[in-house]
């Protein structure tokens, strides 16, 4: 079983949208939770990170996590173009700096 | 400031040579990873370092694999006998603080493409 499973799309959202990716996560233990981006040929980028139940918001992008139910979600407001990448999410384990990735959702918008 | 970087960019090699892929984290940052990274998926752990001390080794995926940061900053990923199973992107990342919580978020290098022939 996968530690850290996300659905792998392609996920295709009109622009000016919002676009929701979801990641859910089986150590109940985890602490720390990331979200990547990742153009395609590039490096992960990280977009967001959230160690407390609830929602976090940065600009157009929102984490919400929920323990009790082991799931992160990010969701992405005003989607444009540029936003279409895979997104990766992370989890860290709870003793250690060791973080798991998912396997990534690709994100489509469009025009 | 400068990011993580790591060299070479792209390493071709025979099967059977040996390779060192080295990375230089951000200045500060105590924490050094290495990942692999196979198209389509995401980054895979293989080992991590606090400090100079090997902290998790259990990603590496045989024994043919090693890494060291002897002086707790630049690291390399040493990869014995080849195999072309081992073509990958290899990355690394660093993150300013250990454990679980604030400071642990981890920011990447450009990676190194590994091809074996």
């Amino acid at each position: 079983q996968k530690e850290v499973e996300q659905n792998s799309g392609p996920l295709s959202v009109p622009e000016g949208a919002i676009a929701s990716l979801n990641c859910t996560y089986s150590d109940r233990g985890s602490q720390s939770f990331f979200w990547y981006r990742q153009y395609s040929g590039k490096s992960p980028e990280l977009i967001m990170f959230i160690y407390s139940n609830g929602d976090k918001e940065d600009g157009r992008f929102t984490a919400q996590l929920n323990k009790a139910s082991q799931y992160v979600s990010l969701l992405i407001r005003d989607s444009q173009p540029s936003d279409s990448a895979t997104y990766l999410c992370a989890v860290g384990y709870s003793s250690a700096s060791k973080i798991i990735f998912g396997s990534g959702t690709r994100l489509s918008i469009r025009p | 400031g400068a990011g993580v970087s790591q060299s070479p960019r792209y390493k071709v090699t025979k099967r059977g040579q040996d390779v060192a892929l080295r990375c230089d984290p951000i200045s500060g940052h105590v924490s050094l990873y290495w990942y692999r990274q196979a198209l389509g998926q995401g980054p895979e752990f293989l080992t991590y370092f606090n400090y100079e001390a090997q902290q998790d080794k259990s990603g590496l995926p045989n024994d043919r694999f090693s890494a060291e940061r002897p002086e707790g900053s630049i690291s390399t990923l040493t990869i014995q006998r080849t195999e072309q199973r081992d073509s990958a992107m290899y990355r690394c990342a660093s993150s300013l603080a250990e454990g679980s919580g604030g400071g642990n978020e981890q920011f990447f290098g450009p990676g190194t493409r590994l091809t074996v022939l």
